[in-house]
């Protein structure tokens, strides 16, 4: 079956430009989270949905970042006026259910200039 | 504040040895744990899944093992292969957080 997928797979952009990564979690998984893998940093959770409830924000590392699940589905990260450190991959993973096993998508590259 | 350990940072070894990498966490009040490997350039493939309640998950070549009390686990590949080349994960669940606390990795190669 299909498994997570992210779009775009890498992106460059300018600093000061914002930008839209996407998500598409496994059909059926409530649980979305957005984690972040910087070059030579481990990886840093920043938000959660989980079906209808209010997500948990907060691992975002500041107020240019925000995100959005449409349908309890598609989620779609939102970063503004981007700085070079936001420079990184950016992972999406979908579970059943919160605690349950993580599935994660290929993940963008995302590089500020 | 839980803090994730994998030692060694990088390991390479010839091809059909045994092999052990090593994951060690500082709160022992853990809900999961979970080995990921990661290809370069690629996104986190899910190996194993061990439920705090559990001693061991077995996946083909791969066993894992965990020691809640002890605040370790180990992954172990039995007759490594070239393929199994890649940088392993693992990753707690906390009981009061569902956010994945990870470890920095082991880099693995392994020469054919």
């Amino acid at each position: 079956g299909a498994g997570v997928s992210q779009s775009p797979s890498n992106k460059v952009t300018e600093k000061g430009k914002d930008v839209e990564l996407r998500c598409d979690p496994i059909s059926g998984h409530t649980a979305l989270y957005w984690y972040r893998q910087s070059l030579g940093q481990g990886l840093e959770f920043l938000i959660y949905f989980q079906g209808n409830s209010a997500p948990d924000k907060s691992g975002l590392p500041s107020d240019r970042f925000s995100a959005e699940r449409t349908g309890g589905s598609v989620s779609t990260l939102t970063i503004q006026r981007t700085q070079q450190e936001d420079s990184a991959v950016y992972l999406c993973a979908s579970s059943l259910g919160t605690y349950d096993e993580q599935y994660f998508g290929p993940g963008t590259r995302l590089t500020v200039t | 504040k839980q803090e994730v350990t994998q030692i060694p940072a990088a390991l390479s070894v010839p091809e059909g040895e045994n092999l052990v990498l090593n994951c060690s966490f500082t709160d022992s009040a853990i809900y999961n744990l979970q080995w990921f490997r990661q290809d370069p350039g690629k996104g986190l493939t899910s190996l194993l899944l061990i439920q705090s309640s559990q001693r061991e998950q077995t996946s083909g070549r791969l066993n894992a093992s965990l020691d809640k009390s002890s605040g370790r686990s180990t992954l172990y590949i039995a007759a490594s292969q070239p393929g199994d080349s890649a940088t392993y994960l693992c990753a707690v669940d906390m009981d009061s957080n569902y956010q994945l606390i990870w470890g920095a990795g082991t880099k693995l190669i392994i020469k054919p």
